[in-house]
């Protein structure tokens, strides 16, 4: 079973729209981290913002916020105010467990163009 | 000032040759990893090392072997590569404490013909 699904293969947003890219999450563990990725068509990975499983308030990063629903185990990423640069591939990751050194598992990507 | 670098960033070669890429942090984390983003940008775990001690070890072909030197550098070599290692080739590091984010390196390209 997948542990990350990105359901959104492309997704279009107008320049300074906010746009939701859906994540939802499947693990048993009461402990765990989730984290969304920005890769653009250079080809880097770029860290946007981190929820914790034991997190009560939701996690904001400048213009990312990340729309955290324990119970239906879903870490949308808000982006408020799109900017042509925002244009790139975007990854949810999840890592388990208490383990500070644990790996990422990494949904499918979505696909993110920002029209002017 | 790179904080994770990876070199070589393309690497082009053919079917059967052994070919290494080096990684190295100077984040002074204690924890780096190889993943393998594939041609349907699908990105996998392959290897985790804590203070040079391996911890993960995902379902790897063992013609791909990492070494760990000192904390700083990890390097991947492959043996005998085939058409299906034609990827790219990310190395990560974090520093153990809640957040734990990992930061990428640029990736290497690796074709093989």
């Amino acid at each position: 079973a997948q542990k990350i699904t990105q359901t959104q293969p492309g997704m279009f947003v107008q320049e300074k729209e906010a746009v939701t890219l859906d994540c939802t999450y499947d693990t048993s563990d009461p402990s765990y981290g989730l984290f969304w990725y920005k890769q653009p068509s250079s080809g880097e990975m770029i860290f946007l913002i981190y929820q914790g499983s034991y997190d009560q308030q939701n996690a904001t990063e400048g213009r990312y916020s990340l729309n955290f629903q324990k119970a239906r185990k879903s870490a949308n990423l808000v982006i408020s105010a799109s900017q042509l640069g925002d244009s790139a591939m975007y990854f949810c990751a999840m890592r388990e467990g208490r383990t500070s050194y644990g790996k990422l598992t990494f949904g499918q990507g979505t696909i993110l163009t920002v029209h002017p | 000032d790179t904080a994770v670098s990876q070199t070589p960033k393309y690497l082009v070669t053919q079917m059967g040759n052994d070919k290494s890429i080096k990684c190295e942090q100077n984040l002074g984390h204690d924890t780096m990893y190889w993943y393998k983003q594939d041609s349907k940008k699908f990105l996998k775990i392959m290897f985790s090392y804590n203070n040079k001690e391996l911890i993960i070890n995902e379902t790897v072909p063992n013609r791909f072997s990492p070494k760990s030197p000192d904390k700083a550098h990890l390097n991947l070599h492959i043996n005998s590569l085939e058409l299906g290692d034609s990827a790219v080739y990310f190395c990560a590091s974090s520093q153990a404490n809640r957040q734990n984010e990992q930061f990428f390196g640029p990736g290497t390209r690796l074709t093989v013909l």
